[in-house]
């Protein structure tokens, strides 16, 4: 089984800095993503992370250290409407197709 | 493209009442599976496929079946309707194969179990 964690709530400035982490325990790691979701909407595909290292997407970053167990998400040039939630997923192994299990989400209010 | 396409989006069932919630997919993906979300659970897997013919049970399959009869389509019922069972419902796809094969999510359907 997985185990993930991530903060509940996060509160930034519109046009700051914010990071969202997730630690994770998994016995056969094959990926992690990241998606949003605002409020009563479907969660959208953010980003990517299979290798160590720091994947950029415009203002969007994700960061995997392996061996850590440790993500985090970068969000950049905050704005109003990346207030939603942040769900962090774990992919297991490789037979089961693409299983995700999720965090219960971060979610995260930007404010003037 | 519709993507993926679920049917109701709203429902209210009394418990003990069975129904069908439909999901359709127009990307030919060969896994399609179905969440539920619960404030403070996060998305939860009852149900996974990873072909026509092919289905296995998630985290939290108790009370509800599936089946694949077709690549497009993958419907969840459930049997007799508990309070329980009260949640959002997504149903999610995308190819088979591992990498950076991306879940696309349906709009969601919300049930209510009086």
């Amino acid at each position: 089984g997985q185990n993930i964690d991530q903060p509940t709530e996060m509160t930034a400035t519109e046009g700051a800095i914010v990071q969202i982490n997730c630690t994770y325990q998994t016995s056969g790691f094959n990926g992690l993503f990241w998606y949003q979701q605002h409020a009563a909407e479907a969660p959208t595909f953010l980003s990517y992370n299979v290798l160590d290292g720091l994947e950029e997407k415009g203002r969007f970053s994700s960061f995997l250290s392996r061996s850590k167990g440790y993500s985090y998400l970068l969000l950049k040039e905050l704005q109003m409407k990346d207030s939603a939630s942040y769900l962090c997923a774990v992919r297991e192994g490789s037979g089961g197709g693409n299983k995700l299990t999720f965090g219960t989400g971060t979610q995260l209010k930007v404010e003037l | 493209n519709a993507g993926v396409t679920q049917t109701p989006k709203f429902q209210v069932l009394k418990t003990g009442q069975s129904m069908t919630l439909q999901c359709a997919q127009d990307m030919n993906h060969e896994y399609m599976s179905w969440y539920r979300q619960d404030p403070g659970m996060g998305l939860r897997l009852i149900h996974y496929s990873v072909g026509a013919g092919i289905t296995d049970q998630g985290e939290v399959p108790n009370g509800y079946n599936v089946s694949r009869s077709t690549t497009e389509d993958f419907p969840l019922r459930l049997l007799s309707a508990a309070p329980s069972q009260t949640s959002v419902y997504f149903c999610a796809s995308s190819r088979r194969n591992s990498g950076a094969n991306v879940l696309t999510f349906g709009a969601g359907s919300r049930l209510t179990v009086l």
